[in-house]
């Protein structure tokens, strides 16, 4: 079946400094992928649309110079937090698909910022 | 809007059935799903249904869709403790945008 890898599992990283996520489709193409932020105890809420080769879709009141998306080929996406502060500290999680049956997620990211 | 609600818990005793309901607002989602996520763990697709299915039914797991009423239901028969997770049902509403909108998740807590 599919598999999306996403790396690191967890980070901890200081104020001001900036961090990478990756997102890989292992077994499949992803010409879109997704990603999404969930507060402790709370839903996933969508972050941006990744689009490989061109620009990605950020939902309103995302900032798109905080949390730089890049999906530069058809298996990875990244999102790099930039500047981060402790109000960024949340779960990440990415998720890509091979159409409407569903859409395979990562295992998430834990940042925390302190 | 683009409101997906949920019973936020769910307690049962291992060996009950457990039923999450769910209810969604865009008539026209041509699929509904049900993820799991685990603690700390990324989701899990359980099973969807697609729009012009009233039931489907996947081993323990059984889905009831209610177009009329926009109700979609999860019964998860003879419950385990490994079933003890949050339960989102999600849905893609026909917004151009392909990303899932999800509810607010169920927390079952499956009592031995």
């Amino acid at each position: 079946g599919a598999v999306v890898s996403q790396h690191p599992s967890w980070v901890i990283c200081k104020s001001g400094t900036s961090v990478k996520i990756e997102c890989r489709s292992l077994d499949f193409q992803a010409t879109t992928m997704f990603w999404y932020r969930q507060f402790p105890k709370q839903s996933l809420m969508l972050m941006a649309t990744s689009n490989e080769g061109s620009k990605a879709t950020y939902e309103q009141g995302v900032e798109k110079d905080k949390f730089l998306i890049n999906h530069a080929s058809l298996t990875l996406s990244t999102l790099t937090v930039t500047s981060a502060h402790p109000e960024d500290s949340s779960f990440y999680i990415c998720s890509a698909g091979q159409g409407a049956i569903g859409y395979t997620f990562g295992s998430g990211t834990r940042l925390t910022v302190v | 809007g683009e409101d997906v609600e949920q019973s936020l818990f769910l307690s049962v005793r291992e060996g009950d059935s457990s039923v999450i309901n769910c209810t969604y607002t865009d008539s026209s989602s041509t699929y509904l799903y049900w993820y799991k996520q685990e603690p700390g763990a990324g989701l899990q697709l359980l099973t969807y249904i697609f729009s012009n299915m009233d039931m489907k039914q996947d081993q323990r797991l059984t889905v009831l869709l209610n177009k009329k009423d926009k109700h979609l239901s999860l019964r998860i028969a003879d419950t385990q403790t490994g079933d003890s997770a949050i339960y989102f049902c999600a849905e893609i509403p026909d917004t151009g945008r392909r990303a899932l909108t999800f509810g607010s998740g169920t927390r079952l807590q499956v009592q031995p």
